[in-house]
């Protein structure tokens, strides 16, 4: 099955810095990536997904680039704020396969 | 809407004891499933349904059971807790196979002694 791994597993940034998450996959049949953001004792959101017809997605400070021929994938947050302190986690999945695999998780913290 | 509910919140079992995690979800969705969240290993799948009546097993399955026979509702039933299976446990919707945006529950944690 596929396996999803992500990097790095800790991040700290000062406030304002940019922050770079990275997701390797490792079947090139999965088509859809999600990040989900996570907040300490919450339920994982979705913050921006990407489809693998598309290299590129943006939405306000979150960005999301796909590279399918490298099979890597990675969350990009410019101008970091306390709030985005969180643990953020990718995902892949083929599909009609309905099993989404999750990589470990990357736990960000922005500091003041 | 009240999204994806869950029940209980907390539980704490016994080895060998057996208990039903409730799901509920209000948004019409097709797709439902189950995960656990362990620490430094994001979430597994235990068990996923496509729709009533359809239900399949995911990346660990092992120890659990789940039924699907509405739309609104997915518990998952563990037959015999044991200590490894103490972990917060995600319940999670979605329209359909291709949206795929999941909406998740507030998680129940359960600590097995």
């Amino acid at each position: 099955g596929e396996n999803v791994e992500q990097h790095p597993s800790t991040l700290s940034v000062q406030e304002g810095d940019s922050a770079v998450i990275k997701c390797t996959y490792s079947d090139s049949a999965s088509n859809y990536f999600p990040w989900y953001k996570q907040e300490l004792g919450k339920r994982p959101q979705l913050i921006i997904d990407i489809r693998s017809n598309v290299g590129e997605k943006k939405d306000q400070r979150i960005a999301v680039t796909l590279n399918k021929t490298a099979k890597h994938f990675s969350l990009h947050i410019t101008e970091t704020q306390p709030e985005d302190s969180a643990v953020y986690f990718c995902a892949a999945i083929v599909y009609n396969n309905n099993d989404m695999r999750f990589g470990a998780g990357t736990r960000l913290t922005v500091k003041p | 809407n009240a999204g994806v509910t869950q029940t209980p919140k907390f539980q704490v079992l016994k080895t060998g004891q057996s208990m039903t995690l409730q799901c509920a979800q209000d948004m019409n969705h097709e797709y439902m499933s189950w995960y656990r969240q362990d620490p430094g290993m994001g979430l597994r799948l235990i068990h996923y349904s496509v729709g009533a009546g359809i239900t399949d097993q995911g990346e660990v399955p092992n120890g659990y059971n789940v039924s699907r026979s509405t739309t609104e509702d997915f518990p998952l039933r563990l037959l015999s807790a044991a200590p490894s299976q103490t972990s917060v446990y995600f319940c999670a919707s979605s329209y359909d196979g291709y949206s795929w945006e999941q909406y998740f529950g507030p998680g129940t944690r359960l600590t097995v002694t």
